[in-house]
């Protein structure tokens, strides 16, 4: 079956514009996460998503980030005015129960 | 908080060799562990996992053992091909989210 899927597979854009990242999770899986790897500081979790509860937004770095998951599916990721450190490959997963399962990412560079 | 701690690298070994890959974790409960690995060009896979302890993962010929006793889950390979060359990350946690460690690169020549 269809993995985890996340568009657009890069992004390029100039410091200070904002920035979308979606994220199709595999279909039946309740639970959504946003991770960030980056060289410095490794992989990341950022914010994680299940079911209709309130999503645990405890890794985003800082108010400029933000997330949405429509209709317990699809989820986007947005970045607010980016900045050069937020240069990194944004990962997606989704899971049923404790294992997750890993889209190929997105690699945002920030100029 | 929680966290991983696995061995720095880079490793490179020869073919054949045996592979062994530390990893410690400090947990306030009992979490889930796990061993991903990132091929070159591709995403994070689940290599294997644990979910308490004296568990043993095993996948592709490689193991680790949910130790309690020393909090640690060290992946081994008793003869480690050229087609092992990957990132490896070492990983605990459950449903809400993984806790992962700085990754080992591992290079293996023929």
């Amino acid at each position: 079956g269809a993995g985890v899927s996340q568009s657009p597979s890069n992004k390029v854009t100039e410091k200070g514009k904002d920035v979308e990242l979606r994220c199709d999770p595999i279909s039946g899986h309740t639970a959504l996460y946003w991770y960030r790897q980056s060289l410095g500081q490794g992989l990341e979790f950022l914010i994680y998503f299940q079911g209709n509860s309130a999503p645990d937004k405890s890794g985003l770095p800082s108010d400029r980030f933000s997330a949405e998951r429509t209709g317990g599916s699809v989820s986007t990721l947005t970045i607010q005015r980016t900045q050069q450190e937020d240069s990194a490959v944004y990962l997606c997963a989704s899971s049923l129960d404790n294992e997750q399962f890993f889209g190929p990412g997105t690699r945002l560079t920030v100029l | 908080g929680d966290s991983v701690t696995q061995m720095e690298g880079p490793v490179t070994l020869s073919e054949e060799a045996f592979l062994t890959i530390n990893c410690t974790y400090t947990a306030t409960g009992y979490p889930s562990l796990f061993w991903y690995v990132q091929y070159p060009g591709e995403g994070l896979q689940l290599l294997l996992k644990a979910t308490k302890a004296d568990d043993k993962g095993s996948n592709k010929g490689f193991e680790a053992t949910y130790r309690k006793e020393t909090t640690s889950f060290h992946l081994e390979k008793g003869s480690v091909q050229v087609s092992d060359s990957a990132v490896y990350f070492c990983a605990q946690g459950g449903s809400e989210k993984l806790v992962f460690g700085k990754g080992t690169k591992l290079t293996v020549n023929p």
